[in-house]
């Protein structure tokens, strides 16, 4: 049961582009939505992360959009660069008990190509 | 500044052949975990530990054992590899609470043939 959908599994643009990857949960007892970036050969690390009482946030090139009421929530990367070329995951986590937050669920990725 | 270390960094088993993955942490984190990766699938939860002596399934333990040693490491055992279990494992740890960064290792690469 895959509780996060992430879309595309695949993304390919140009320099300068604004690639957007969709996320959709359905557990809602989340409330801690971070977004992962990974190279090939590492590990994942934190981009960016949002809770749900808030709509947008931005770090940089990156947003994240979230709407609560659809359950749904995006990433935006401006201005898109050949360096942000690599997977990208959303994920999603919850408290039950105040030690649930590293107990992600992710999305399966989604693969972002940036052409020079 | 090393984070989260894991090793081996691959490892080619026989099926039915045992295996231990270790976990080290540097950041004093109270809460650790091993997460699989595969193809199509984003990375799954195996096995968490809490705090220092807990230890508690995630999503996909079957076939896997953990042993929270002390604060700073965390293993993950196979007990009888299964070619099932070919997959990229990762560690991770955090400083327990809502919003706190959680960090990976740089992953293990397993093959069971």
């Amino acid at each position: 049961q895959q509780q996060v959908k992430q879309s595309p599994q695949s993304l390919i643009v140009q320099k300068g582009g604004i690639p957007i990857i969709n996320c959709a949960y359905e557990n809602t007892a989340f409330d801690y939505f971070p977004w992962y970036q990974q190279f090939p050969g590492k590990g994942p690390a934190l981009l960016i992360a949002i809770r749900p009482d808030v709509s947008e946030k931005k770090e940089g090139r990156f947003t994240i959009s979230f709407n609560k009421s659809a359950k749904q929530f995006s990433l935006h990367i401006m201005d898109s660069q050949p360096g942000d070329s690599a997977t990208y995951f959303c994920a999603a986590s919850g408290n039950a008990g105040g030690t649930s937050y590293g107990k992600l669920t992710f999305g399966q990725g989604t693969i972002l190509t940036v052409h020079p | 500044n090393a984070g989260v270390t894991q090793t081996p960094k691959f490892q080619v088993l026989k099926t039915g052949q045992s295996m231990t993955l270790q976990c080290a942490q540097d950041m004093n984190h109270n809460s650790m975990y091993w997460y699989r990766q595969d193809p199509g699938m984003g990375l799954r939860l195996i096995y968490y530990s809490a705090s220092e002596g807990t230890t508690d399934k995630g999503e996909v333990p079957n076939g896997y054992n953990v042993s929270r040693l002390n604060k700073r490491e965390f293993s993950l055992r196979l007990e009888s590899a299964a070619p099932s279990q070919t997959s990229v494992y990762f560690c991770a740890s955090n400083r327990q609470g809502r919003g706190n960064t959680i960090y990976f290792g740089e992953g293990s690469w397993l093959t069971v043939v």
